[in-house]
């Protein structure tokens, strides 16, 4: 069983930064899987942020490209997500996942840990 | 840019069979396989249904899901609603190398 834990800062504030890591316990940090970022805005569906490959290859949804940064840190079994520009938009639940190659299902999330930006 | 269409929301009786629908907007909603998350309130998605067809270890067999090509479209189907059964549904795919959710479906056992 594979657990993931998001932590962070829960307040940011307009124009800043958001910084999240995600920690993954029980079990390797397998080659096989892509560690990803989704988000959910409050009353909101779900977004995909972006994700990052066991050899450090990313991908970002192109509505966010601009401003996100994932990162890995395989000795530590975590990575990271950084949201730079913030608006009240960016305000929601930031849950991590493992998704699985094909059939691509996110088949391990954390808790999520709600962001908020505000002055 | 590939985008999956799902109804804002459904509502049945217990005991009732819902479908909730998930339409792609071009290509093939065949080219990749489709999931089917549960979220209640406060939690976190859960797969329901993976590859497809496939429900997830410990989702009863009154939920099933299929694709329809012709329709490029998937469907969820929930049989012998339980009140235990509203959610918000979400389906899941893949284009190119982007990962896409349908907009949710809020489901209603009245």
């Amino acid at each position: 069983q594979v657990h993931l834990q998001e932590s962070g800062p829960r307040l940011v504030k307009p124009s800043g930064t958001l910084s999240l890591t995600c920690a993954v316990s029980s079990g390797p940090f397998s080659s096989t899987y892509w560690w990803t970022w989704v988000r959910q805005p409050p009353g909101k569906g779900l977004e995909w942020i972006g994700e990052i490959h066991h050899s450090g290859s990313t991908t970002y949804s192109p509505s966010l490209e601009s401003r996100v940064t994932i990162s890995l840190d395989k000795s530590k079994k975590q990575f990271s997500l950084s949201l730079s520009s913030l608006t009240v938009a960016d305000t929601a639940v930031y849950y991590c996942a493992r998704r699985r190659p094909v059939p691509e299902e996110l088949d391990y999330w954390g808790q999520g840990t709600l962001v908020t930006v505000s002055s | 840019k590939f985008m999956l269409t799902q109804p804002h929301s459904v509502s049945e009786s217990p005991g009732k069979t819902v479908t909730i629908s998930c339409t792609g907007s071009s290509g093939s909603i065949a080219s990749n396989y489709v999931q089917w998350y549960q979220q209640r309130p406060g939690s976190a998605p859960t797969t329901v249904i993976r590859e497809d067809k496939h429900r997830a270890s410990g989702v009863p067999d009154r939920f099933s899901a299929s694709v329809d090509s012709s329709s490029n479209s998937a469907s969820l189907t929930i049989s012998g609603l339980q009140t235990e059964d509203e959610a918000d549904y979400y389906c899941q795919s893949y284009d190119g190398r982007i990962v896409i959710f349908g907009g949710g479906t809020k489901l209603t056992v009245l």
